[in-house]
């Protein structure tokens, strides 16, 4: 069965800075691969996806990520945060029917 | 008209209350499902319907019991909970296809709270 890890459970970063949220996952078999955002009080929300093809991968609010299978990993990136940013991450994998697994989360706080 | 609407957003609730939570996706989607959030945990799968037949249980108790009328409506029917059943509780429905699905599309969650 596949499992998710994300290696940090709170990331604070200044406003206009750079940010990496790192996700890691383990799975014999192809995967899809998903980030999604939770703002307070709110559902998860679905920033970006892949599926198949190039291994970086362009999403909503100016977020990317990139697929790495030699090292099973698929990081999420953004070149400059907002304090609109702050919210909870969540990193997915799916390889079988109707099975989804999420990482724990990581708080990003974005701060002026 | 969000896609995943869920009621209510918040339930407080004694231990021999007798409640239900509300889902319903408008997005037209034959999957449903519901996840268990509990603070400084991954998200949890209790629930999986699929063209409205249960497919996954995963080992919920039986104080949960779930039911799905038809393919945009699903509930999660409250007993006997327990104050540890306290969390926030997460619909979601997905369009199924050969080989599975592709992403879900989440509700905004009803927060309970057990006392």
């Amino acid at each position: 069965a596949q499992s998710v890890t994300q290696l940090d459970s709170q990331v604070p970063v200044f406003e206009e800075a750079p940010v990496e949220l790192r996700c890691n996952y383990s799975s014999s078999v192809s995967v899809y691969l998903f980030w999604y955002v939770q703002y307070p009080n709110q559902g998860l929300q679905l920033l970006l996806k892949y599926l198949s093809g190039s291994t970086l991968v362009k999403g909503i609010n100016g977020f990317e990520a990139e697929f790495n299978k030699s090292q099973t990993s698929f990081h999420l990136r953004k070149p400059s945060v907002h304090i609109s940013d702050t919210a909870e991450y969540f990193c997915a994998v799916r390889t079988d029917l109707n099975d989804m697994r999420f990482g724990a989360g990581t708080r990003l706080t974005v701060k002026p | 008209e969000t896609g995943v609407t869920q009621t209510p957003r918040h339930l407080v609730m004694g231990m021999t209350n007798k409640k239900s939570l509300k889902c319903e996706q408008h997005l037209g989607h034959n999957a449903m499902y519901w996840y268990k959030q509990s603070a400084k945990k991954p998200l949890e799968l209790m629930f999986v319907y699929n063209f409205k037949e249960q497919t996954e249980n995963n080992s919920v108790p039986s104080r949960f019991s779930p039911e799905c009328p038809n393919s945009s409506h699903l509930f999660l029917h409250l007993h006997t909970l327990q104050p540890e059943d306290s969390a926030l509780y997460l619909c979601a429905s997905s369009q199924d296809v050969a080989g599975g699905f592709l992403e879900l599309f989440f509700g905004e969650g009803s927060r309970l709270t057990v006392l």
